[in-house]
């Protein structure tokens, strides 16, 4: 079975950091491409970020280029977001997952997500 | 303002049928494949339908999806109360190099 744990989360201040964990178990982690969705309470889904199996392709959503940061450990199953220069409006839950594609999507496993709120 | 356009709810009763469009452009819908997501209450969401009309191992054949030109359905026939949720579209747009998603249709069994 596919379990993909995610853990980080917490409140913040304005301008504060924050590094998500997401375990991964069940697949074979190393060979497949992953990616963070956000999704504000009560609002739809947003795209953050996209990593392929090496580290090699990265992408990020306009919203937090140049604040967060996707890298993977691929001998510990992981999968990690840092960020940076958190804002209010970054506040969401954040869902670790999988898209084997690249310039796709096709988010087939999800993780439980982790709450993030900036607040001061 | 989500870049793939969907309305906001729909509803009809157990046994019907609902229809949820998904309205994008050239750089999205209309040169890439859509996928779909049902998240019910509380939950994290779970792929329904991918390659615009394919579904995923365990899905019934209820939900089924199509796609012409830069828009997008997904078709829920036999509803039921089991289906109330949010249903989000998805798909890769080439201009904006991100995956866009759409703003979400709650589905409402009456």
């Amino acid at each position: 079975e596919v379990q993909l744990v995610e853990s980080g989360g917490g409140l913040v201040q304005p301008g504060g950091s924050l590094r998500l964990s997401c375990a991964a178990s069940g697949l074979s982690f190393s060979s497949f491409s992953m990616v963070w969705v956000r999704q504000v309470p009560g609002k739809g889904l947003e795209w953050v970020s996209y990593i392929d199996s090496g580290s090699t392709t990265i992408f990020y959503a306009d919203s937090v280029k140049g604040r967060f940061t996707i890298s993977r450990d691929n001998a510990k199953n992981s999968l990690y977001l840092q960020m940076n220069s958190l804002r209010v409006e970054d506040t969401a839950v954040y869902y670790c997952a999988r898209d084997p594609r690249t310039s796709d999507c096709f988010i087939d496993y999800w993780g439980q997500g982790t709450l993030v709120t900036v607040s001061s | 303002q989500s870049v793939l356009t969907q309305p906001p709810s729909v509803s009809a009763a157990p046994g019907q049928k609902v229809t949820i469009a998904c309205s994008g452009s050239r750089s999205n819908v209309g040169n890439h494949y859509v996928s779909w997501y049902q998240q019910l209450p509380g939950t994290a969401p779970k792929l329904l339908i991918y390659d615009n009309d394919k579904r995923p191992s365990g899905i019934p054949d209820r939900f089924s999806g199509s796609k012409s030109g830069t828009s997008a359905t997904l078709d829920i026939t036999g509803l039921q109360t089991g289906d109330e949720a949010d249903y989000y579209c998805g798909t890769w747009d080439s201009s904006l190099v991100v995956v866009v998603f759409g703003g979400g249709t709650k589905v409402t069994v009456l």
